[in-house]
């Protein structure tokens, strides 16, 4: 019953350090997407994509590419880490392509630390 | 534009007493509505959620909300809150139009006293 799983749970990268989110789900979603959550300023939705091959920008893409080559897997790649992108960052799936009425489900959660 | 509003940052409750988490929301169209929680460094949880139908809504751990359409509010309640519902709660919005994009508060925290 795992859900979607993200990993690693914490991390501490130096400013200019590359990374990679690492996201999965085995509910067979189409729809899976990134989400950054910072105090005060709620959940920020990074990137999503709809279907394996298919990703597109959310509100706070700068910084952060996407891919999708399965059904199962979305990892987020920070090319450059910033201070700025320390956050806590979730993975998030539903059915369907993102439409209507879904309910989405959330990973656990990586803490991300940019020094 | 879309947006939904959580007035409150914080709500403190005794256990024991009812408890209400507001929510207000405006979009063009019908509004599918969302209520979410986090505990403590964990992710976001599925509590309820409006679709359709009857106004109040029924979801996990005793929680319900009410849509009232005219007063454009979707607010969650509980008769009798527990210190373990102590967390963080999030509404969302999206129109029923514009199928991808989901509008999310800023979250309010609730504290349950013993």
């Amino acid at each position: 019953n795992a859900g979607v799983t993200q990993t690693p749970k914490f991390q501490v990268l130096k400013t200019g350090q590359s990374m990679t989110l690492q996201c999965a789900q085995d509910m067979n979603h189409e729809y899976m997407s990134w989400y950054r959550q910072d105090p005060g300023m709620g959940l920020r939705l990074i990137h999503y994509s709809v279907g394996a091959g298919i990703t597109d920008q959310g509100e706070v893409p700068n910084g952060y590419n996407v891919s999708r080559s399965t059904t199962e897997d979305f990892p987020l790649r920070l090319l450059s880490a910033a201070p700025s992108q320390t956050s806590v960052y979730f993975c998030a799936s539903s059915t369907g392509q993102g439409a209507s009425g879904n309910t989405i489900y959330f990973g656990e959660g990586s803490w991300l630390t940019v020094v | 534009a879309q947006s939904v509003a959580q007035p409150e940052d914080q709500v403190n409750v005794a256990e024991g007493n009812p408890l209400t988490v507001k929510c207000t929301y405006s979009v063009s169209g019908n509004p599918y509505l969302f209520w979410y929680v986090q505990y403590p460094n964990r992710g976001l949880q599925f509590l309820l959620k409006y679709i359709t139908g009857d106004n109040l809504v029924k979801g996990s751990y005793g929680f319900e909300a009410e849509f009232n359409k005219s007063q454009t509010s979707f607010h969650l309640k509980k008769p009798s809150a527990l210190v373990s519902d102590s967390a963080l709660y999030f509404c969302a919005v999206r129109d029923a139009g514009n199928n991808r994009k989901l509008i999310w508060g800023l979250g309010t925290s609730l504290a349950v006293n013993p």
